[in-house]
């Protein structure tokens, strides 16, 4: 079936270091949304991507959508222990289907 | 406040029993979700409503039932037929049923089954 690949799984930097996680699908995508699940938490909407090559910042955290709106990375600058948690892409095919998850990246962050 | 409540947070279950997590939203939000999350894993789709007194199954809806009789309330219920239940549930809700806006989470339900 249709399957929306999230690419580190885990991913421990250093205080100060970039993030990035990566998501990929076979198919092409109507948007992408991006998630952060806080340890023990449930998942909070960050931001959703629509247009092709479309790049959006919040801060520190820089998303983009790939020209083919087949993948989409997030990236985070100068990571900090605020930023621990899992970081999760959903995919839409079309105006109809369902969003569907990648497996998420977990980041950890030491001090 | 607004926002998605769910109960209990914790819960524990003999095998063969089955249980129902509540859902209740003051969004006004036409759309309502159940996910399954393991760990490790994504957010899996069991069932979604998109209006009152209609709802559809997800990539994995055997062993669930659900039911959206008020616009409010989205009831998961966990039936003994459903082989491995041990899981966090999560319900979700958004504007409009379609895949084009946020969705929003409640602090999802534990379930153990012991």
């Amino acid at each position: 079936g249709q399957q929306v690949m999230q690419i580190p799984q885990y991913q421990h930097v250093q205080e100060g270091e970039d993030f990035t996680t990566y998501c990929n699908s076979s198919t092409t995508l109507s948007n992408i949304q991006w998630y952060k699940q806080r340890p023990g938490g449930h998942p909070v909407f960050l931001i959703q991507l629509v247009k092709s090559g479309e790049v959006k910042k919040q801060k520190r955290l820089t998303f983009q959508f790939g020209e083919a709106k087949k993948n989409s990375s997030l990236h985070i600058t100068a990571t900090q222990t605020t930023d621990v948690g899992t970081y999760f892409c959903a995919g839409a095919r079309g105006s109809q289907g369902n969003l569907i998850f990648g497996k998420g990246t977990k980041l950890s962050v030491k001090p | 406040d607004g926002g998605i409540t769910q109960s209990p947070k914790y819960l524990f279950r003999k095998e063969g029993q089955n249980v129902t997590l509540s859902c209740e939203q003051n969004l006004n939000h036409d759309a309502m979700y159940w996910y399954r999350q393991d760990p490790g894993q994504g957010l899996r789709l069991i069932y979604y409503s998109q209006i009152v007194n209609d709802f559809q199954k997800g990539d994995i809806a055997e062993g669930y039932s659900v039911s959206r009789e008020k616009k409010e309330s989205f009831p998961l219920t966990v039936t003994s037929a459903q082989k491995n239940p041990t899981a966090f549930y999560l319900c979700a809700s958004s504007i409009q049923g379609s895949n084009t806006g946020e969705l929003f989470f409640g602090e999802g339900s534990r379930l153990t089954v012991l």
